[in-house]
């Protein structure tokens, strides 16, 4: 069966970066694209980015650009964002999910606090 | 950006009755393959979303077909028929034709 499991809670200091991972394992890693969704209490869902496993070509969201950089690791199914120049605003549940959004990660928590 | 917008912001159900969540996009989600691009999210408390209908009338694998899902361009509606206990939660509409995907704000369903 498909699962997305994504890594543990992060706690974090402001001006650091971070970077969040998500296994893909029960379908073949490069036939489906990978996006990345923040969520938060103020903002709701909101659009990372996308990227195609395959090629790693990406695409952005405006809003993100510079935040978020998204990469894969085919050798392990397993895709990566990592989050630079930290701040309180970014804290937030991240969550990996399919191209369709058919299927999720588990959600991992990021705190963003000195 | 297409901003999704529904409503209401809350609805409480009794149990067995029918509820109703509308969305509306501020552009059309119509390609031109003839392929509405409106999905349909439940989030339970605690748990990642979940997809619930693809392609505005579409039920997604094992999910109940309590639920179904309508519209024409720009309008949708997600209904559930005889409300269960276990369907609460928040409930989002989503935008999957163009980058970046948007989502509406959410309706938080709730039993009586």
């Amino acid at each position: 069966q498909v699962q997305l499991q994504q890594s543990g809670a992060e706690l974090v200091k402001p001006g650091t970066s971070v970077k969040l991972s998500c296994k893909a394992s029960g379908y073949t890693f490069t036939s489906n694209h990978m996006n990345w969704i923040k969520q938060t209490t103020g903002q709701g869902l909101e659009w990372i980015g996308i990227i195609n496993p395959g090629s790693g070509g990406t695409s952005y969201n405006v809003k993100f650009k510079g935040k978020a950089t998204l990469t894969v690791d085919k050798s392990s199914s397993t895709a990566f964002m990592q989050l630079s120049s930290l701040t309180p605003e970014d804290s937030a549940v991240y969550y990996c999910a399919r191209r369709y959004l058919d299927y999720w990660g588990q959600g991992v928590m990021v705190t963003v606090s000195s | 950006d297409i901003v999704m917008t529904q409503a209401p912001l809350s609805v409480s159900v009794t149990p067995g009755e029918s509820a109703s969540i509308s969305c509306r996009s501020s552009k059309s989600l119509l390609h031109s393959n003839g392929i509405t691009y409106v999905y349909w999210y439940l989030q339970k408390p605690g748990k990642s979303p979940q997809l619930l209908i693809y392609r505005m009338s579409n039920l997604a694998s094992g999910v109940p077909d309590r639920f179904s899902g309508s519209g024409s361009e720009t309008d949708f509606t997600l209904k559930i028929s005889r409300v269960e206990a276990e369907d609460v939660g928040i409930y989002y509409c989503g935008q999957l034709l163009e980058n970046p995907l948007t989502f509406g704000s959410g309706t938080k369903l709730e039993i009586k």
